[in-house]
């Protein structure tokens, strides 16, 4: 069946910008998760929905980022004012719930210039 | 936050010859995982260990998780040039955050044919 998917694959925009980053999870899954992968780093954990509902939002770096699965499948991670700093590979996961494995999708990588 | 220290960051090795990389905390996890990363794709899950002292064995990869659950090791035997790529341990939290991995950095490994 489909993996994960995530749109675009790679976003470039000048700072100060907004963007928005767009998951489609695995058909089922009702648990997603994002994550930031900065270069030669491991992820970290940005936000994990259950269904509709962000049940750990603690890795959100500052209140210019935001994420939102309104019907509990796509999911969207927005971020205002964009800084270089935010440039990263923004990863997505999902699981059939929050205990079970998680599949990747294979990242929307973001530039700010 | 709970952090895990993966080492060596970078491995370059012949092929044949065998490796450790190692992943250390001070916290303790509920389970801990070991992810390999290809270039422009997601982390793909290897294994979970769960119980302190576990031994777990994939064809020429063996996982070995603390009897403190705090640390796991992953040795590789006679790398192969296909072994190549970005390894990953990642910890799972308990209580509310279940949900949540933390990832150490990463470490590169090259087997040079």
């Amino acid at each position: 069946g489909a993996g994960v998917s995530q749109t675009p694959s790679n976003k470039v925009t000048e700072k100060g910008k907004y963007v928005e980053l767009r998951c489609d999870p695995i058909s089922g899954h009702t648990a997603l998760y994002w994550y930031r992968q900065s270069l030669g780093q491991g992820p970290e954990f940005l936000i994990y929905f259950q269904g509709t509902g962000a049940a750990d939002d603690s890795g959100l770096p500052n209140d210019r980022f935001f994420a939102v699965r309104p019907e509990g499948s796509v999911s969207t991670l927005k971020i205002q004012r964009t800084e270089r700093g935010d440039s990263a590979v923004y990863l997505c996961a999902s699981s059939p719930g929050p205990v079970n494995e998680q599949y990747f999708g294979p990242g929307t990588r973001l530039t700010v210039t | 936050t709970q952090l895990l220290e993966q080492s060596p960051q970078f491995l370059s090795i012949q092929e044949g010859e065998n490796l450790t990389v190692y992943c250390n905390s001070s916290s303790v996890f509920s389970s801990l995982q070991w992810y390999r990363q290809e270039p422009g794709e997601g982390p793909v899950l290897l294994v979970t260990v769960v119980t302190g002292g576990e031994v777990k064995k994939l064809k020429r990869l063996t996982f070995q998780f603390g009897d403190a659950r705090k640390d796991s090791s992953l040795h590789i035997t006679a790398a192969q040039p296909g072994d190549t790529g970005l390894y990953l341990c990642a910890g799972r939290e308990g209580g509310t955050s279940y949900g949540k991995l933390t990832f150490g950095q990463g470490t590169i490994l090259t087997v040079h044919p």
